[in-house]
């Protein structure tokens, strides 16, 4: 069946240093992919997305690589910063997204 | 424009009782989503609709029923709450091939 999953469960970081966020996906036809950060306590927030006809899209700090070849999707944050702590989710799909368990993210001072 | 809406945002329930928690949007989105979210979990798909009077089932639908009479609503019904129901619920709503805009959530205990 369709998964999303992440490389690792947990990421710790130095403030300013950049971070990388991995995800795997198995379903080849998905042709729309999203990241979310989600604080503890709050509902998702959108970070940026990419479909599937892109290989990269950057936006404010981060930057999304997808590789379709081996099905890997990576979010890359610029200058991590302690406001930046969180779990990040990635997703796949079109018109029925889903998404991976999530990653937290540590930003140490 | 209010975004999603859900309501209400917290629940106590009794093993057996049934609710139903609403979702309302007004961006003229046609896709609507369901997910429940258990504690340092990922979001599980429920349900989904990709537009009015169409819905399927997603990754975890047992114990749960959805209608979508209106392009605005989507609520998701359970009749025999579980413990295992014990979650957070959010409905999101999406353009097509675009970001979903996700509600607050609703945190849902069933003892």
């Amino acid at each position: 069946g369709e998964s999303v999953g992440l490389h690792l469960p947990t990421l710790s970081v130095q403030e300013g240093d950049n971070s990388i966020i991995n995800c795997a996906y198995s379903n080849s036809a998905s042709d729309y992919f999203i990241w979310y950060k989600q604080e503890s306590g709050k509902g998702p927030q959108f970070i940026i997305d990419i479909r599937s006809n892109m290989d990269k899209r950057q936006g404010q700090r981060v930057t999304v690589l997808l590789n379709k070849t081996v099905k890997h999707l990576s979010l890359q944050i610029a200058a991590t910063q302690p406001g930046d702590s969180a779990v990040y989710f990635c997703g796949e799909g079109g018109s029925r997204l889903t998404f991976g368990e999530g990653t937290q993210l540590t930003v140490n001072p | 424009n209010a975004g999603v809406t859900q309501t209400p945002k917290f629940r106590i329930l009794k093993i057996g009782q049934s609710m139903t928690l609403q979702c309302t949007q007004d961006m003229n989105h046609n896709y609507m989503y369901w997910y429940r979210q258990d504690p340092g979990m990922g979001l599980k798909l429920i349900y989904y609709s990709v537009g009015a009077g169409i819905t399927d089932k997603g990754e975890v639908p047992n114990g749960y029923n959805v209608s979508r009479s209106t392009t605005e609503d989507f609520p998701l019904r359970l009749e025999l709450a579980a413990p295992s129901q014990t979650s957070v619920y959010f409905c999101a709503s999406q353009p097509q091939d675009a970001e979903l805009f996700f509600g607050s959530g609703t945190q849902l205990s069933v003892l």
